[in-house]
């Protein structure tokens, strides 16, 4: 089974620029967390999706958006870039109910550098 | 807002030696705990979780974990360490309610010399 896959796996923007991230769940999964982890943090919490409904918000400005689509899957969209939000952002999918309910599997992530 | 302290940002030890990685959490209720682990160049991955029942939990790779609900403490031990194991370690709290979400520690980079 395919794991969690995230496009693009590095992306370089300047900035002032927008940038859309994509994110595919573990086939079956319905829920999607999106986290931030920069050079020598733990992840972030910045959102989590499930059934196409924004369950939960972490401490990002306004810039940071994202939306689940009817198969799951999901974007992640940040606007007019600052050099602070270069970091590694990952996805991470979870089944709700059952005995996998609540652990997330996490992508590779995508790399974003802005210049 | 639950948070999470992980003692240690850098361990060094020498093949076979024993392990033991420190994590506090701070929050009052009831909470799932998880230790992740990231291989250098690979995807952060899960080790071990506790959910309720025995504190005493087994992960993969010989990993293991203790719950001390009295020291709000979820610390991760090997007795013996390989230079495989070589990664960063993230302990992280979820309040056991609701779509509540993983909150990860700052990681300890070990490092395990052959």
């Amino acid at each position: 089974d395919a794991g969690v896959t995230q496009s693009p796996t590095h992306l370089i923007k300047t900035r002032g620029q927008h940038v859309t991230l994509r994110c595919s769940p573990i086939s079956g999964h319905k829920s999607v967390s999106w986290y931030q982890q920069v050079l020598g943090q733990g992840p972030q919490f910045i959102f989590q999706y499930y059934e196409k409904e924004e369950r939960g918000r972490g401490n990002f400005p306004d810039r940071f958006s994202a939306r689940q689509f009817p198969n799951y899957s999901s974007e992640l969209n940040v606007n007019a870039l600052l050099l602070g939000d270069s970091a590694l952002y990952l996805c991470a999918s979870s089944s709700v109910g059952g005995s996998g309910a609540n652990v997330l599997t996490f992508g590779a992530g995508s790399r974003l550098t802005v210049l | 807002a639950q948070s999470v302290s992980q003692h240690n940002h850098h361990v060094i030890l020498s093949e076979a030696a024993s392990l033991e990685l420190g994590c506090n959490y701070s929050y009052g209720g009831t909470v799932n705990l998880f230790w992740y682990v990231q291989y250098p160049g690979q995807h952060l991955q899960l080790l071990l979780k506790y959910f309720s029942g025995d504190p005493l939990v087994k992960g993969i790779k010989g990993f293991e974990a203790e719950f001390i609900k009295s020291k709000f403490s979820f610390n991760l031990r090997k007795p013996s360490v390989q230079w495989s194991d070589t990664a960063e370690y993230f302990c992280a709290v979820r309040k056991n309610s609701g779509y509540s979400t993983l909150t990860f520690g700052k990681g300890t980079m070990l490092l395990v010399s052959p």
